[in-house]
């Protein structure tokens, strides 16, 4: 079952412009990742932001987490066609609960 | 340093056969997982493997297996196939450092790509 639930399902959007994607869970966490999937191919590893942190930052992606409400934003500042790809928040592990992925958000980056 | 691998890429299996995959994991990663990834289920759990112990089981049917050798090196086997089982099936691998409180980074392979007719 999926953990988290990204938003919007689908963003197209112009080279250049930023690109936010949000993400909602359901139960506690420890951390919460986000990874990004170009077409049919395996999941790269973003960001991780640890429970205890608000918001952190890697090159062109900002995460921030509001764990009162549950939810998590991605953002892509001037983004650029190589960025077009699907993105996910994941959740956990923690105890015995794997890691577990959203659905994702498909992200179009027109040139 | 390298990746994750994969084999084989691709896949096209027949309904009732077996399938096995096989995943190398990042050299001095210990933890393994697997997932499947549908259309329309998305990214689901398969299981974890830590030092060649199963450590975590999704929701999946008895069909499903798999297993960690000595080398971290691990496989997943899929009897019976079924329609439904067509998928790209993904490895991702872990140096799980066992922190206190278990946090830590999967690295992907490219997926194999099954095919049931």
């Amino acid at each position: 079952s999926q953990q988290g639930e990204e938003d919007p399902q689908a963003l197209s959007i112009q080279e250049g412009e930023n690109a936010t994607m949000n993400c909602s869970y359901k139960t506690s966490i420890n951390n919460l990742q986000w990874y990004r999937q170009n077409s049919g191919r395996g999941l790269v590893h973003l960001i991780l932001i640890r429970s205890n942190e608000r918001e952190k930052h890697s090159g062109r992606l900002r995460v921030t987490l509001d764990t009162s409400k549950k939810s998590s934003s991605l953002l892509i500042t001037a983004s650029r066609a190589a960025d077009t790809a699907s993105y996910f928040c994941a959740t956990g592990p923690s105890g015995n609960t794997p890691l577990v992925f959203g659905k994702g958000t498909r992200l179009s980056v027109i040139a | 340093k390298a990746g994750v691998t994969q084999t084989p890429r691709y896949l096209i299996k027949t309904r009732g056969q077996q399938v096995t995959l096989s995943c190398s994991p990042i050299s001095g990663h210990r933890s393994v997982s697997w997932y499947q990834q549908t259309p329309g289920q998305g990214l689901q759990f398969l299981f974890e493997y830590f030092s060649e112990t199963q450590r975590n089981k999704g929701n999946f049917p008895g069909r499903f297996s798999g297993r960690q050798f000595s080398n971290s090196r691990s496989e997943m086997n899929v009897s019976t196939l079924e329609l439904g089982d067509s998928a790209l099936y993904l490895c991702a691998s872990s140096l799980d450092t066992r922190l206190w409180d278990r946090d830590y980074e999967q690295y992907f392979g490219p997926g194999t790509r099954l095919t049931v007719t």
